[in-house]
């Protein structure tokens, strides 16, 4: 069974350019989750999706950040613009029915370095 | 708002030998769930064992148990008979039952010699 996938595994740019981060949660799953780990505050989660609707955004740093999810299986995370402090690496998660003890699946993250 | 504590950045065990890595955290909710999770240098998050608040048990899963005590807020993770492939960046969880607001510790790194 195929876990969380995310794409591109690595992605290199220059401030200033769009970035697109891509997920595929593990089908039947119906939480998605976005995280953002770095040196300086660890694991921070972004945003989550409840049934493809988003459920907390608070976690997000600012507008630049926005988080799609058009469908169950695929959701997106976009940086517009970018800058060099986003650099990053990026993971998405998913789960199922999170009011039981159900874990957080992670996906292999993203490393985004902003130029 | 909860919080997760990870007071070892770096501990290190030789192999064959048991190791056990420190996790604290702070809430007023009842009930709740605890996780620890692995990540090698590959970079995946692995999870590696998950605790229910009320549960007085605790979890054990192969080589990896953890010792939950509720009133101390504590919960640490202990590996045995430790392996080279153990060595990773391991990462305590908390998890409100009421919401998906999931708060990670800053980690430990372990090293295991051979």
């Amino acid at each position: 069974d195929a876990g969380v996938i995310q794409s591109p595994r690595h992605e290199v740019t220059e401030m200033g350019q769009e970035v697109t981060l891509r997920c595929k949660p593990i089908s039947g799953h119906d939480y998605l989750f976005w995280y953002r780990q770095t040196m300086m505050r660890g694991l921070e989660l972004l945003i989550y999706f409840n049934n493809n609707v988003p459920i907390d955004d608070s976690g997000m740093p600012e507008d630049r950040f926005s988080a799609k999810m058009p469908n169950a299986s695929f959701s997106t995370l976009k940086i517009q613009p970018s800058e060099p402090r986003d650099s990053a690496v990026y993971f998405c998660a998913s789960s199922f029915q999170v009011i039981f003890n159900q874990p957080q699946h992670f996906g292999d993250g993203t490393r985004l370095s902003i130029l | 708002a909860q919080t997760v504590t990870q007071s070892q950045p770096e501990m290190s065990v030789q192999e064959a030998e048991t190791v056990t890595l420190s996790c604290t955290y702070d809430t007023s909710e009842s009930d709740y769930y605890l996780f620890w999770y692995k990540q090698p240098p590959s970079r995946q998050m692995i999870l590696v064992i998950r605790q229910e608040a009320y549960k007085q048990q605790n979890a054990t899963e192969n080589r990896f148990s953890v010792n939950f005590q509720k009133a101390a807020k504590s919960f640490s993770l202990k590996i045995s008979d430790s392996q080279l492939g153990d060595a990773a960046m391991y990462f305590c969880a908390y998890r409100s039952e009421d919401n998906n607001d999931m708060r990670f510790g800053a980690g430990t790194r372990l090293t295991v010699k051979p």
